[in-house]
């Protein structure tokens, strides 16, 4: 699976749009990107996934650029509870299906 | 909406002693996991299982560590003689299908070893 790059950090104003970048600049043809989050100790979230296409759920936004080498995850309307660390992963459709998570950004929304 | 469930919340087992922990994925999956999280650290994969057989383990998942799933619903993750550096968060997981198809987590179960 491609080795995903975030910065370590990231804020963010309650009510504004959250756009978090990824790097993903090895990803194969197959490989997915998905994105989840882990609010405190809690067990990762799945937020959203895509391939080629952006995609778009009741969570957040993916864009993923042509080349498929970076994607950026947008949350429309940030609240304190999505204060949390996002990870961005890659994964292979064929694969056995075990995420790889890095560091992840702390996302901080305030008020 | 369906969702993994784990228990228990918290477990405290002193050092040499084995312990369970248990799982309920959501119904119609097929694929199960286990992760792990030191205090900290990065989540780490410990195994994938389908058709009740493993098919995938980490190199933290040594001869201490087995899977079972005991019958249709639970999924059982057993360290046979803990040490203190199994303390962690432990969560399951599963998914419906492939990596087209994403993997949900319970919210854990904490293991303290004494």
């Amino acid at each position: 699976d491609a080795k995903t790059t975030q910065p370590p950090s990231m804020d963010c104003a309650e009510g504004r749009a959250a756009n978090l970048p990824c790097n993903h600049s090895t990803i194969s043809g197959n490989e997915y990107v998905y994105w989840y989050r882990q609010i405190h100790s809690q067990g990762p979230q799945y937020i959203i996934h895509g391939l080629k296409n952006n995609e778009t759920n009741e969570m957040a936004s993916l864009i993923i650029t042509e080349d498929r080498k970076s994607s950026t995850l947008i949350l429309p309307h940030a609240t304190l509870r999505d204060t949390a660390v996002y990870y961005c992963i890659t994964l292979w459709g064929g694969s056995n299906y075990k995420l790889t998570f890095g560091k992840g950004t702390l996302l901080t929304v305030n008020p | 909406e369906p969702e993994v469930t784990q228990t228990p919340s918290h477990q405290v087992t002193q050092m040499g002693q084995e312990v369970i922990l248990r799982c309920v994925p959501i119904s119609n999956h097929l694929y199960f996991y286990w992760y792990r999280q030191i205090l900290g650290q990065k989540v780490e994969f410990l195994v994938s299982f389908y058709n009740n057989e493993i098919s995938e383990k980490s190199e933290i998942f040594d001869d201490q560590f087995s899977v079972e799933r005991p019958d249709g619903s639970n999924f059982t993750l057993k360290i046979r003689s803990t040490k203190l550096e199994d303390s962690a968060m432990y969560f399951c997981a599963s998914s419906e299908g492939q990596g087209a198809k994403p993997q949900h987590f319970g919210d854990g179960t904490r293991l303290s070893i004494l």
